[in-house]
């Protein structure tokens, strides 16, 4: 079946840098990814719409400019999240629609990030 | 946005019992799916319902479509301790394919 890969699983950085996080579709070509963030016991809230060969889409309250997305291929999107601060640390989750029939969705494993 | 309701939010129970999750919305979904997460991981779908008043079983797991398609249930019979996780349904967002999730049911079983 269809696979998203994430990666890294889980990454501790200090507070100013950044971390990258990528997204592959392994057996399929996603024109749309989605990035999720996830705190500990809570539901997966949308950041952003990833978009092959255009601007990312981003919901209501996220900056752009501190998570920067980019989808320059149709199998691989990246999310960096720049000058992190412990409050940035959570579980971030990338998924891809196969199109198929119901649009099904596939997630990555998640990246678990600690801002120290 | 359309906003999906989940209840109960966390489920403490014994190996063998049943229960019930349900999904709750005012808004018509073309399609509802269920996932389950466990710690550290990404959901997993379980199943999707498109059809009102449709019912689709998955092992022990029984899903339940409303007919006005706005709400949906997830039924265990005789959970198990592998059944343990967060469940969560989810329902295509009006302006594209993104899902929006309801807030999740946390379910643990004891042996």
């Amino acid at each position: 079946g269809a696979v998203v890969s994430q990666h890294p699983s889980r990454v501790i950085c200090k507070s100013g840098t950044s971390v990258k996080i990528e997204c592959r579709s392994l057996d399929f070509q996603a024109t749309t990814m989605f990035w999720y963030r996830q705190f500990p016991k809570q539901s997966l809230m949308l950041m952003a719409t990833s978009n092959e060969g255009s601007k990312a889409t981003y919901e209501q309250g996220v900056e752009k400019d501190k998570f920067l997305i980019n989808h320059a291929s149709l199998t691989l999107s990246t999310l960096t999240v720049t000058s992190a601060h412990p409050e940035d640390s959570s579980f971030y989750i990338c998924s891809a629609p196969t199109w198929r029939l119901n649009t099904e969705a596939f997630f990555g494993q998640g990246t678990r990030l600690t801002v120290v | 946005t359309q906003l999906l309701e989940q209840s109960p939010q966390f489920l403490s129970i014994q190996e063998g019992e049943n229960l019930t999750v349900y999904c709750n919305s005012s808004s018509v979904f073309s399609s509802l799916q269920w996932y389950r997460q466990e710690p550290g991981e990404g959901p997993v779908l379980l199943v999707t319902v498109v059809t009102g008043g449709e019912v689709k079983k998955l092992k022990r797991l029984t899903f339940q479509f409303g007919d006005a398609r706005k709400d949906s249930s997830l039924h265990i019979t005789a959970a198990q301790p592998g059944d343990t996780g967060l469940y969560l349904c989810a329902g295509l967002t009006n302006s594209g394919y993104a899902l929006n999730f309801g807030k999740g049911t946390s379910l643990l079983v004891t042996p």
